[in-house]
């Protein structure tokens, strides 16, 4: 599975949009791109995936370049309680049942929301 | 439908006791992992349950040892327990598709003293 490099860490003000970005430059053309997010000693949560086109769902969404090489999770009125660590992950989808992988999580991006 | 279910939520060991960490799921999901998170690091990955029946080593193994009883349950054991072992623990499931998304449990705060 692909590396990521993500920036360690971020601000923005509560209200605004906060843009989050990857780097996954060697991602292979059956890699799917997802976010997760961590908030403080909970479990992550997943937030979004996606392969070639932008998707969006209720938390967030997701802008993949056409190259595949990057992408950028938008958060669009971002609030105290999106203060998390954010992580990218990129893998293969398995379809196949005994085709399973492990998922590796990078450093991740700590968001911090201001008043 | 509880999700992904840890246990023990905290524990506290002595160096060179053993203990197993266990882990169900009710989402009838293929894949299971177990990851530990240190202060001010990311997630890494111990061993992972791609299918009932199977089991691979992750990231960081040494240690630790796993089983997968059935197709919900995933345990974790230390079987001689060192401070470099204090740690959060968290597990994880999965099923298998284009839509893999994971869910974690609420993870678990073990000290070795």
């Amino acid at each position: 599975d692909a590396k990521t490099t993500q920036p360690p860490s971020m601000d923005c003000a509560e209200g605004r949009a906060a843009n989050l970005p990857c780097n996954h430059s060697t991602i292979s053309g059956n890699e799917y791109v997802y976010w997760y997010r961590q908030i403080h000693s909970q479990g992550p949560q997943y937030i979004i995936h996606g392969l070639k086109n932008n998707e969006t769902n209720e938390m967030a969404s997701l802008i993949i370049t056409e190259d595949r090489k990057s992408s950028t999770l938008i958060l669009p009125h971002a609030t105290l309680r999106d203060t998390a660590v954010y992580y990218c992950i990129v893998r293969v989808a398995r379809q196949v049942y005994n085709q399973g992988g492990k998922l590796i999580f990078g450093q991740g991006t700590e968001l911090s929301v201001k008043p | 439908n509880a999700g992904v279910t840890q246990t023990p939520k905290f524990q506290v060991l002595k160096t060179g006791q053993s203990m197993t960490l266990q882990c169900a799921q009710d989402m009838n999901h293929n894949s299971m992992y177990w990851y530990r998170q240190d202060p001010g690091m990311g997630l890494r990955l111990i061993y992972y349950s791609a299918s009932e029946g199977t089991t691979d080593k992750g990231e960081v193994p040494n240690g630790y040892n796993v089983s997968r009883l059935n197709k919900r349950e995933f345990s974790l054991r230390l079987e001689s327990a060192a401070p470099s072992q204090t740690s959060v623990y968290f597990c994880a499931s999965t099923l298998l598709g284009t839509n893999e998304k994971l869910f974690f449990g609420s993870g678990t705060q073990l000290s070795v003293l």
